[in-house]
């Protein structure tokens, strides 16, 4: 019973242009939506957030869009940098309580 | 600068024998937490604190305890490791406010099994 669900394990774009993560959830009880991004032998960095009362928060390259209709919430990368290249969480908070996606790899090619 | 730390960075142990991970912190955060991430998976909630008040998730191994003597420091102890324990432990901290979730997690452990 995975509630929170990123169904691309991978996504490869070229840089400068934009990368779309996706996630998917399954709870309408989630109130506070988060991405983190792992690269690899390091623990996941806080990315940015999201309130269940919005649907777009934006920081610098970085926005997060949250549609709760569907029960999707999206981040957006642009212009996307090879720096970029990590694994992206999706968490969706339950009482303070965090449940995680699987990740999505990204790789920004040259 | 604040931060959480965990140490080791990588751990080797036999099938069966006691091991300790252990966290700190630097944050001065109420809340701490165990996740145990295996390849290509979502980290998944072991146990946390909130303060001194330890709350275990429901499927968690009674193989894993946890131990949070003061507010910096939180110990994971594997009381019998077996082969399926191998994963990466990482360990987060949270302010436990009303208004946001956001953990910030340490580099993690990653946890051998021979």
């Amino acid at each position: 019973d995975q509630q929170v669900k990123q169904n691309s394990p991978s996504l490869s774009v070229q840089e400068g242009r934009i990368s779309i993560l996706n996630c998917d959830y399954t709870n309408s009880m989630f109130d506070y939506f988060l991405w983190y991004k792992k690269y690899p032998a390091e623990g996941p960095t806080f990315l940015i957030s999201i309130s269940s009362i919005k649907d777009k928060n934006e920081d610098g390259r970085f926005t997060v869009f949250l549609n709760k209709s569907a029960k999707h919430l999206s981040l957006h990368i642009v212009p996307s940098q090879p720096g970029d290249s990590a694994v992206y969480f999706c968490a969706a908070s339950d009482t303070g309580k965090l449940i995680f996606g699987q990740g999505t790899t990204l790789q920004v090619k040259p | 600068d604040a931060m959480v730390i965990q140490n080791p960075r990588y751990q080797v142990t036999q099938f069966g024998k006691p091991v300790t991970l252990s966290c700190s912190q630097t944050l001065n955060h109420n809340v701490m937490y165990w996740y145990q991430q295996k390849s290509s998976q979502a980290p998944k909630l072991l146990f946390h604190y909130y303060d001194k008040d330890f709350n275990n998730e429901a499927d968690t191994p009674d193989n894993f305890q946890s131990r949070r003597p003061n507010t910096s420091f939180c110990f994971l102890d594997i009381r019998s490791p077996g082969l399926g324990d191998a994963a990466m432990y990482l360990c987060a901290t949270d302010e436990g406010g009303e208004y946001t979730d956001t953990q910030y997690f340490g580099p993690g452990t990653r946890l051998t099994v021979l």
